[in-house]
């Protein structure tokens, strides 16, 4: 079965540099959220997405911007990357919105190198 | 005081042993999650619950609403079964997830 889809898996950018990651949900899921994972650190919510608008936001910097598409994919730009941007990125898609316990389905992340 | 705490942090036992991972949460939650986390990040979904019990091969996940408590149950533990376990809920008054900081478990041969 078709799993999310997060591209690419690894980037290693400089300093001030920019990054786009990308994420495909599950087929028909509606809602996409992303998540970055600092070093031995819990997974901190940044940003998610339901039916294209956003949907809720958490600690996304300035810096970043996301959007979702017509298709429903989602993706996460960042600017004047700095290293405290390094990462694992998260995205995990559901079906349904902020008010439906819907099933959570997780990408294999994005790990972002800032050097 | 998280609102989501996870024990123990870290766990090790042998092959075979039953094991318990505890989450207790402080805010009112319409799911709770389990998770799996190997090496290299990815992370997988074990269970979604928001009452009772569930129950998938060795795996077994329990919640009390009324307590703010859930436990993740392994039944013959092996050593694949190593890995970081999260539990993180998604609270009644959004969509995110709030995680919990993980239980490091060690299965030894």
């Amino acid at each position: 079965a078709a799993g999310v889809i997060q591209s690419p898996r690894h980037l290693i950018k400089e300093k001030r540099e920019t990054a786009t990651l990308k994420c495909y949900p599950i087929p028909r899921h509606d809602t996409v959220y992303w998540y970055q994972q600092g070093p031995g650190q819990d997974p901190q919510f940044l940003i998610s997405f339901y039916e294209k608008m956003q949907s809720d936001k958490g600690s996304i910097p300035d810096r970043f911007s996301a959007q979702q598409f017509s298709d429903y994919h989602s993706e996460l730009n960042m600017s004047s990357l700095e290293l405290g941007d390094s990462a694992l990125y998260f995205c995990a898609s559901s079906r349904g919105g902020r008010n439906v316990a819907g099933e959570l389905f997780f990408g294999e992340g994005s790990r972002l190198t800032v050097l | 005081k998280n609102e989501v705490e996870q024990s123990p942090q870290n766990l090790t036992a042998q092959e075979g042993e039953f094991i318990t991972i505890n989450c207790s949460y402080s805010v009112g939650i319409s799911a709770l999650h389990w998770l799996q986390q190997h090496p290299g990040g990815g992370i997988v979904s074990l269970f979604m619950l928001s009452s009772g019990k569930k129950k998938h091969g060795r795996l077994i996940a329990t919640i009390n609403i009324q307590e703010k408590h859930s436990s993740l149950h392994i039944t013959a533990s092996h050593p694949r079964d190593s890995a970081v376990y999260i539990c993180a809920v998604k609270e009644t008054s959004g969509s995110r997830l709030t995680f919990g900081e993980g239980t490091q478990l060690t299965v030894n041969p």
